[in-house]
């Protein structure tokens, strides 16, 4: 059974203070790790989907990457809109079902 | 990406009623997904919706609790039956993504149910 665990559940950083969040992830055969954001009663957005180990995307002050074990994702200078909750998916080779974690909490403080 | 509405966006019902949901995507679609998020918690799968066939529905869901629509495919219903607080969350409906196997999400339909 695929599992997705992250860490921490919340985060508070000034503005400007740089940290990463973690998932780590246990999935026979990875087909993708994605990670998305979700602002209170919205949906999840897409951030990002990564496929191998050693891959790294980017968008503005938020950069994913994986390894064999788990995903980062750094976020470097954050600015107050940042605050959203993140969620870490992962879906194995054979399976259409995406996996998610609990997600992190993130709140900036201006 | 696909673009995905979802109707009604926010309702308040009372209990032992029933509410539909819908969502309407813009592009032909194969697999559609249905989610149920409770206060302060992750995503929860409730069906997986294919066109021109039953709903796979997840273990602690059934059939005459969360009947699903899917008759074409841009589009698919989901109905909350007999309604109990219980029942009060944010419901999802995605698609899949053409390649990579994640998922684009609506809007979500928060329900409230006194």
């Amino acid at each position: 059974e695929d599992q997705v665990t992250q860490s921490p559940e919340a985060l508070r950083l000034q503005e400007g203070e740089s940290s990463s969040l973690n998932c780590s992830y246990t999935v026979s055969g990875l087909r993708g790790l994605f990670w998305y954001r979700q602002d209170p009663g919205k949906g999840p957005e897409f951030l990002f989907t990564l496929y191998s180990a050693g891959e790294e995307k980017e968008k503005e002050r938020l950069k994913a990457t994986l390894t064999k074990k788990e995903s980062f994702l750094h976020i470097t200078a954050p600015k107050p809109e940042d605050s959203a909750t993140y969620l870490c998916a992962v879906v194995g080779f054979g399976n259409e079902k995406l996996t998610f974690g609990t997600g992190t909490r993130l709140t900036i403080i201006p | 990406s696909a673009v995905i509405s979802q109707k009604p966006s926010r309702d308040i019902c009372q209990r032992g009623t029933s509410l539909t949901i819908q969502c309407q995507v813009d592009s032909q679609v194969t697999m559609m997904f249905w989610y149920r998020q409770q206060p302060g918690q992750s995503l929860t799968l409730i069906a997986t919706a294919n066109q021109g066939s039953e709903a796979t529905y997840e273990s602690g869901f059934v059939i005459d609790k969360f009947p699903i629509s899917r008759p074409n495919l841009t589009f698919s219903t989901l109905t909350v039956s007999n309604m109990s607080p219980e029942d009060s969350s944010i419901y999802l409906c995605s698609v899949e993504e053409y390649t990579g196997g994640g998922q684009y999400f609506g809007p979500g339909t928060r329900l409230t149910v006194t």
